[in-house]
């Protein structure tokens, strides 16, 4: 199994660009997981899927920000314009069950997103 | 307002000894809590889920311990080794009926030293 699988590793864009994170969740896993991650506010959950549906999106900071999940192994993370306090890593996880299961969470390697 | 605190922020050990990591929280419904270990560079990995009925669960060096009723969990590192050296994030979740949310800690940063 070759995990979560995220691309790309490293992403640098300018400002008021788009910019789209993909991801691959475990084949079989029904929940995949949107997080971002910065030294100043640590890991926050931005969106989760639950069977291709969006159950949370609260975290999403803004308009800028969307989510696609248009079949279970792929999901878009697009923000659009983006700004430089947009740069973080983002990372994708996925997990046989929802948030409040047992199930373990595996988590993708991150792209590192820096908009200058 | 559901939160996680861990603590301390950061801990320097020598390679060998021992340490106990933080983690206190007011989440509330609880439905379990978990701990993860982050390399520089990567993503989460877990290490630990606890239900509400669990006292303790182990991986390998790593032990963790939960107290529903004070809503404290602690993680315990044996015999440090160089390679534990990571962030160590505790993570909370809300049950199903109240949204299935995730309240994450800041997390602890461990170097272990030779």
């Amino acid at each position: 199994d070759a995990g979560v699988i995220q691309s790309p590793r490293h992403e640098v864009t300018e400002m008021g660009q788009e910019v789209t994170l993909r991801c691959k969740p475990i084949s079989g896993h029904n929940s995949l997981f949107w997080y971002r991650q910065t030294m100043m506010r640590g890991l926050e959950l931005l969106i989760y899927f639950n069977n291709n549906v969006p159950i949370d999106d609260s975290g999403m900071p803004e308009d800028r920000f969307s989510a696609k999940m248009p079949n279970a192994s792929f999901s878009t993370l697009k923000i659009q314009p983006s700004e430089p306090r947009d740069s973080a890593v983002y990372f994708c996880a996925s997990s046989l069950g929802p948030a409040s299961s047992n199930y373990g969470y595996t988590f993708g390697s991150g792209t590192r997103l820096t908009v200058v | 307002k559901n939160q996680v605190e861990q603590s301390p922020q950061s801990l320097i050990i020598l390679e060998g000894k021992n340490c106990t990591l933080q983690c206190n929280y007011t989440v509330s419904p609880f439905s379990n809590l978990r701990w993860y270990k982050q390399d520089t560079g990567r993503g989460p990995v877990s290490l630990t889920i606890m239900t509400f009925s669990e006292n303790t669960k182990s991986n390998g060096r790593y032990t963790a311990t939960l107290d529903a009723d004070t809503k404290q969990s602690s993680l315990h590192i044996t015999a440090s080794q160089l390679s534990d050296s990571a962030s160590y994030i505790c993570v909370v979740s809300v049950s199903k009926a109240a949204g299935n949310k995730l309240t994450f800690g800041g997390g602890t940063r461990v170097l272990v030293k030779p």
